[in-house]
């Protein structure tokens, strides 16, 4: 059974740094991408970061680019979000979820529970 | 970066009543399409990929069709454990997601 377990959030002031993990378990975790997904409290979802399968190759959208950072510990089958430069508009409840290979088609297959982060002073 | 407009934002409907809902793309973006849905307090589940594909353990109520850059996902007849949010998100390039329909029992 495919599991995705989020760590690492809470209460952070704005401008500060928080890290990530989700520990991956119950499929070949360096066989596939990774991703991380937000969700604003009552609002839809936004895509965060997608990193390749050995770690060389990392995507993000303008609104996180130079201030969040993913990896992954493919030996640890992990994947982590170093979030630096914190602001209030980054609060969400932060899924990592994995990309999934449809012939082609790359959806978001598995989801994590998800981790809160809230950024207020 | 492509926009996918998706409607309604919310639908209330009866139980055994066809759902359907939509999403526009602002480019071409093929069957480069997922739906989701998101139960009330829980994460997002894979419900369709590659526009019309149902992904595994998915009820055959559920399906998805495309004319163009318009998407569709239609629920032939609801059930209460349908009721919840649904998102589109387009994979032709960097992902981006519909603004989500809530569903809710009328």
């Amino acid at each position: 059974e495919v599991q995705l377990v989020e760590s690492g959030g809470g209460l952070v002031q704005p401008g500060r740094s928080l890290k990530l993990s989700c520990a991956a378990s119950g499929f070949t975790f360096s066989n596939y991408y990774m991703a991380w997904v937000r969700q604003a409290p009552k609002k839809g979802l936004e895509w965060v970061a997608t990193i390749s399968t050995s770690g060389s190759r990392t995507y993000y959208p303008d609104s996180v680019k130079g201030r969040f950072t993913i990896s992954r510990d493919n030996a640890k089958s992990s994947l982590y979000l170093q979030m630096n430069s914190l602001k209030s508009e980054d609060t969400a409840t932060y899924y990592c979820a994995r990309l999934g290979n449809y012939g082609g088609m790359v959806p978001f297959d598995y989801w994590g529970q998800g981790v809160m982060v809230t950024v207020s002073s | 970066d492509i926009q996918m407009t998706q409607s309604p934002a919310s639908l209330s409907a009866s139980l055994e009543e066809i759902v359907t809902i939509t999403c526009q793309a602002s480019q071409d973006i093929g069957n480069w399409l997922a739906w989701y849905q998101q139960k009330p307090g829980k994460s997002p589940q894979l419900l369709i990929y590659d526009a019309t594909s149902l992904a595994d353990g998915v009820p055959s109520r559920f399906s998805g069709s495309r004319s163009g850059t318009q998407y569709s996902l239609k629920i032939s007849r609801l059930q209460v454990e349908d009721i919840g949010s649904y998102y589109c998100q387009q994979a032709h390039s960097n992902p981006t997601f519909g603004g989500g329909t809530k569903l809710e029992l009328k």
